[in-house]
């Protein structure tokens, strides 16, 4: 079955900076590539997906690129703010099932 | 607002008990899940289902059933609880879309300690 590897499983930056959170994925018919923020004490909310057919996806100051001969995909956050630390959870969906496999989250802190 | 609600958001119970953890959707969302998630190992996936009456193990089903008779709820059942049940519940449910896949929407999550 599909496995989801997260690097690093923890990541300090200065507000301003960039951080960008990694993902390998085993099973080359995964389609589906959603980014999960979970803050303190709530459940995780989706902040950007993307699909197989597609490279690369922006939404302001967060971007997913995916690599599917490499079977990666990032998260890239630009301009950290105190507000950007949270947990965040990368997940991948095998094809043609509505499941999705977890990463092992990352820890991001923002210092102001 | 969409939203995802689970019945408690602490539970203590003793070795041996049989837990019910519940879960209630609005959205009429087809697909409802549990997960359970622990430091280091993320989310993982004990159940999910599709349809009312309609259920398929996840990754770790060991010591847990389910129960959809509606399909708004989603229940989670441990036969008999044991410590290492002890972790956080999420639920989640998505829209069934023929062609791929929808957002998750997930719960607050329930705490459960096992003593």
């Amino acid at each position: 079955g599909e496995n989801v590897e997260q690097h690093p499983s923890t990541l300090s930056v200065q507000e301003g900076d960039s951080a960008v959170i990694k993902c390998t994925y085993s099973d080359s018919a995964s389609n589906y590539f959603p980014w999960y923020k979970q803050e303190l004490g709530k459940g995780p909310q989706l902040i950007i997906d993307i699909r197989s057919n597609v490279g690369e996806k922006k939404d302001q100051r967060i971007a997913v690129t995916l690599n599917k001969t490499a079977k990666h995909f990032s998260l890239h956050i630009t301009e950290t703010q105190p507000e950007d630390s949270a947990v965040y959870f990368c997940a991948a969906s095998p094809y043609n099932t509505d499941k999705l496999i977890f990463g092992t989250g990352t820890r991001l802190q923002v210092f102001p | 607002d969409v939203k995802v609600t689970q019945s408690s958001r602490y539970l203590v119970k003793r070795t041996g008990e049989k837990v019910f953890l519940e879960c209630v959707q609005d959205m009429d969302h087809e697909n409802m899940f549990w997960y359970r998630q622990d430091p280091g190992l993320g989310l993982r996936l004990i159940y999910f289902s599709y349809d009312v009456k309609m259920k398929e193990k996840g990754d770790i089903p060991e010591g847990y059933s389910v129960s959809r008779e509606k399909k708004e709820r989603f229940s989670l059942i441990l036969e008999s609880a044991s410590t290492n049940q002890t972790s956080m519940y999420l639920c989640a449910s998505s829209l069934l879309r023929n062609g791929g896949n929808t957002e998750a929407f997930f719960g607050q999550g329930t705490r459960l300690t096992v003593v």
